[in-house]
């Protein structure tokens, strides 16, 4: 079965950068017909989507952020990364990785548990 | 970018009620890229609904979703105790996804 476990630090400083780990197991990471990636929630608020990368690499970011994200995969490790820089307490948010379906429908069916992330200094 | 507006903010129904939960887009979406979610209280959101009218696997058929172009319904009919939560709908265009700003189904 699909697992997607999302790792990294808790607390961030102001204008650092953040990273963030998604393992994935129970499945081929290089199965062509899946994209993967990270969703975000601040405290009390809704989804916003980050970003996503298919296994070869080519990324697609949410035009808000694109100047502060990086998205890239490692396939012998069956991992992708996240990196947000400048980060600012607006960033605070439950960070969630998932697989996404992007084949005539569009649609993120696994997803990790999340992790929380606090930007403060 | 395509913004989606869910109605209502708040929806209180009973058990075994039929719950209608709408989403309305700034512009045309394309059906199959539609998608609703579940989430409850510290969990991860989960999907219901993809392609706006086929449910995801394991999900009970009281869950339907309906709808094109720039209205979307998501139907629970004879809503179940476990069923109280928040619903987001979810397009794709353009390269991104925009998620509504959820529906929270509460217990009257």
């Amino acid at each position: 079965q699909l697992q997607l476990q999302e790792s990294g630090p808790g607390l961030v400083k102001p204008s650092e950068t953040l990273s963030l780990t998604c393992t994935v197991s129970g499945d081929s990471f290089s199965n062509n017909n899946y994209y993967w990636g990270w969703v975000r929630q601040p405290p009390g608020k809704g989804l916003e989507w980050i970003g996503n990368i298919f296994y070869s690499g080519s990324t697609y970011y949410n035009p808000s952020l694109k100047s502060r994200v990086t998205i890239s995969v490692d396939t012998s490790k069956n991992q992708f990364s996240l990196r947000l820089s400048s980060v600012t307490a607006a960033d605070t948010a439950v960070y969630y990785c998932a697989r996404y379906w992007q084949n005539y429908y569009y649609y993120m069916d696994v997803w990790g548990k999340g992790t929380t992330v606090t930007v403060s200094s | 970018e395509i913004v989606l507006t869910q109605s209502p903010g708040t929806l209180s129904l009973s058990p075994g009620e039929r719950a209608t939960l709408s989403c309305r887009a700034s512009q045309t979406v394309i059906s199959s890229y539609v998608a609703w979610y579940q989430q409850k209280p510290g969990q991860a959101p989960r999907l219901l609904i993809y392609g706006a009218s086929s449910r995801a696997t394991g999900i009970p058929d009281r869950f339907s979703g309906s709808g094109s172009r720039t209205d979307f319904t998501l139907t629970i009919s004879g809503l179940e105790p476990e069923d109280f939560a928040v619903y987001y709908c979810q397009q794709y265009s353009s390269s991104s996804y925009t998620f509504g700003q959820g529906t929270k189904l509460e217990i009257k």
